[in-house]
Parts: structure tokens; C-alpha cells; sequence
């Protein structure tokens, strides 16, 4: 089983759609995690933490589920500029940082 | 601010050849990552500096791939001979903390091995 694991998608949504990445993650003792974002052909940035409670950054909203070993990242309202790829990173055994393959999303006019 | 530097941009090599990057991260930021990212995957890790010293390089082929941090700064990754399965993207990237902080990456070195 991989470390950190992402369905690929393309997923495909209109302008306005509601969309949502899960990743699932398989430490146990895992205790970071984030949301990065990465543009065709450039480097992967933060896009957000993933805290335990929860948090929103504007249409953006990160869930951790411990129990189940996933976070997710939900995006309200899509804007044609949110299509990238949606990289979940998980710090793994040793303290280090594992970037799952990530999820393309492509937003339609 | 000055972001992480990186170069060359592209590289292109005939396998067997030898190939050298270099890095050099935002500066005060103590840990330093060499990531390799293949197409259509994420980001693999390949060795982790903190100032000079080598944290993680459980996953660098050590019989091809060496990398140094030299007084802490900047790094330089090589790779020698270089083989087809090593035509990637290498990110350098660099944070203030201890694996747990905000990475920031550098713009990356296309290789291409022909």
C-alpha cells in the first residue's frame, strides 16, 4: 500500500461547481498535513495546513479524519484559475514529508 | 524576498553522461530537500540537509546519485552515469523548520536523458 494515495481524477467540473479530494494516508502516526498546489509545469505551493478541527481559507475548506485515515479538500464556488493538480503531503515514518501523486482538476467555462 | 534559486532550467544528456544541479535555498532556512518528480507523479524525496548534515537519503540511488551541502547554504545534486528512468523534474526546496513547515520550492531542472 502507498504512503499517501490520491484518486488522479481528471476531475472535470463547470465554473460555480462544488468539488471534492479525499487522500488517505497510511501511518497511523502521522501528525502533519497539507495541501499543496501545483500548475502545469511549475512547482508545487502551499495551498493550506490540515489541522484537526478543521479550517476554511475563503472557498476552501481542509477536513482530517484520524479514525479513517483520510483528509480532504473541498472547493466551493470553482473559478476556472483553481485547475492544477492537488498535491496531498503527509509527514511519514521518519519525519519526513510524502507527496501523494496528486489530483488534476480541470474547471469548464 | 528572494526565492530558492535553481539551475540549469533544462538539461538534456545521453544516458551515461554525468549531470550537476545546484540550489541555493531562501536564505536563513536551515532545511533543505531534493525532490525528484517524475511525470504524472508526485514528488518523491530524494535527501534531506538540515544546515550540513544529512537527515534522510533513504531513497537517493547512492551507486548514481550524490548530493552535498557544503557550509550549510547551497547544494548541489549530482548524478553519475545518469540512466533513462532518471529524465524527471528535480525540485530543490528549502523551510525554516523541521520537516513540519511551509516547503518552498525552487522552479525545478528539467532533465532529459536521451
Amino acid at each position: 500500500r502507498k504512503e499517501v494515495e490520491q484518486d488522479p481524477g481528471p476531475f472535470n467540473v463547470p465554473e460555480g461547481a462544488t468539488v471534492a479530494f479525499n487522500c488517505t494516508y497510511s501511518n497511523s502516526a502521522s501528525q502533519s498535513f497539507f495541501w499543496y498546489r501545483q500548475d502545469c509545469r511549475k512547482e508545487p505551493k502551499l495551498l493550506m495546513s490540515v489541522y484537526s478541527s478543521g479550517n476554511e481559507d475563503g472557498r476552501f475548506t481542509a477536513q482530517l479524519n484520524r479514525a479513517s485515515q483520510y483528509i480532504s479538500l473541498l472547493i466551493r464556488d470553482s473559478k476556472l484559475s483553481d485547475s492544477a493538480t492537488y498535491l496531498c503531503v503527509v509527514n511519514s515514518y521518519g519525519n519526513k514529508l510524502v507527496f501523494g501523486a496528486g489530483t488534476i482538476l480541470r474547471v469548464k467555462s | 524576498e528572494a526565492g530558492v534559486a535553481q539551475s540549469p532550467r533544462y538539461k538534456i544528456i545521453e544516458k551515461r553522461q554525468s549531470v550537476a544541479f545546484w540550489c541555493n535555498p531562501i536564505s536563513g532556512h536551515a532545511t533543505l530537500y531534493w525532490y525528484q518528480q517524475i511525470l504524472g507523479q508526485g514528488p518523491k524525496l530524494l535527501i534531506q540537509f538540515q544546515n550540513n548534515g544529512v537527515v534522510d537519503d533513504s531513497q537517493l540511488p547512492k551507486d548514481r546519485f550524490s548530493a552535498e551541502r557544503l557550509k550549510g547554504v547551497d547544494s548541489t545534486l549530482k548524478i553519475q552515469p545518469a540512466k533513462l528512468e532518471d529524465s524527471a523534474v528535480y525540485l530543490c526546496a528549502s523551510s525554516s523548520g523541521f520537516s513540519n513547515e511551509k516547503l518552498f520550492f525552487g522552479s525545478g531542472t528539467q532533465l532529459s536523458v536521451l
